[in-house]
């Protein structure tokens, strides 16, 4: 079984201020990551995703994210957050072949200005 | 394309009641899947659906029940409802293509138990 923790339940942060939001997942078998960020009242919709190949993934909305299999992490990052970026933003974990993600508990992004 | 859609969006029942809420995958997605969303349990798999077939199935008891038809459409009953139903339930669709392992999710149905 796979289990996703994102580290941080909470992040404050200024507008243009860069942020980072780390997920830490474990797996015994070959995993796909997400990350999906849901508005209030919205569904989750996704940010990016890892399948294979290049481990700098680019999502929308000018996210990044970074797969580090030694370490096994995915975390996000953008470089400068705007007002808009504020929301909570989901990790998940699916299996190779399974296709049911394991999500993370959330991380609620608060953007100041 | 149009995107996921889910009906109603909002439902407010009484314990001891039963739900039937309604997802439309996206064109052309033959898998759909629903999650339950609380503050205290977070996203949670249900079950998943695949060409009118249960694929896979969450831990959750034998009230929460559903079903998918030849137009891949789905709906999920909760029986018997409790207090502790209460969350926001999303639908996610899937392709069996190229794209198989991304889920694309609505908007949600939030359910409030009085």
């Amino acid at each position: 079984a796979q289990s996703v923790t994102q580290l941080d339940s909470q992040v404050p942060v200024f507008e243009e201020a860069p942020v980072e939001l780390r997920c830490n997942y474990s797996s015994s078998v070959s995993v796909y990551l997400f990350w999906y960020v849901q508005y209030p009242n919205q569904g989750l919709q996704l940010l990016l995703k890892y399948l294979s190949g290049s481990t700098l993934v680019k999502g929308i909305n000018g996210f990044e994210a970074e797969f580090n299999k030694s370490q096994t992490s995915f975390h996000l990052r953008k470089p400068s957050v705007h007002i808009s970026d504020t929301a909570e933003y989901f990790c998940a974990v699916t299996p190779g072949g399974s296709y049911i993600p394991t999500f993370g508990r959330g991380t609620s992004l608060i953007v100041h200005p | 394309k149009a995107g996921v859609t889910q009906t109603p969006r909002y439902l407010i029942k009484t314990r001891g009641q039963q739900v039937t809420l309604s997802c439309s995958p996206i064109s052309g997605h033959r898998s759909v899947s629903w999650y339950q969303q609380t503050p205290g349990q977070g996203l949670q798999f249900l079950f998943e659906y695949f060409s009118e077939t249960q694929r896979n199935k969450g831990n959750f008891p034998g009230r929460f029940s559903g079903r998918q038809f030849s137009n891949s459409r789905s709906e999920m009953n909760v029986s018997t409802l409790e207090l502790g139903d209460s969350a926001l339930y999303l639908c996610a669709s899937r392709e069996a293509g190229s794209d198989q392992e991304t889920q694309y999710f609505g908007p949600g149905t939030r359910l409030l138990v009085l």
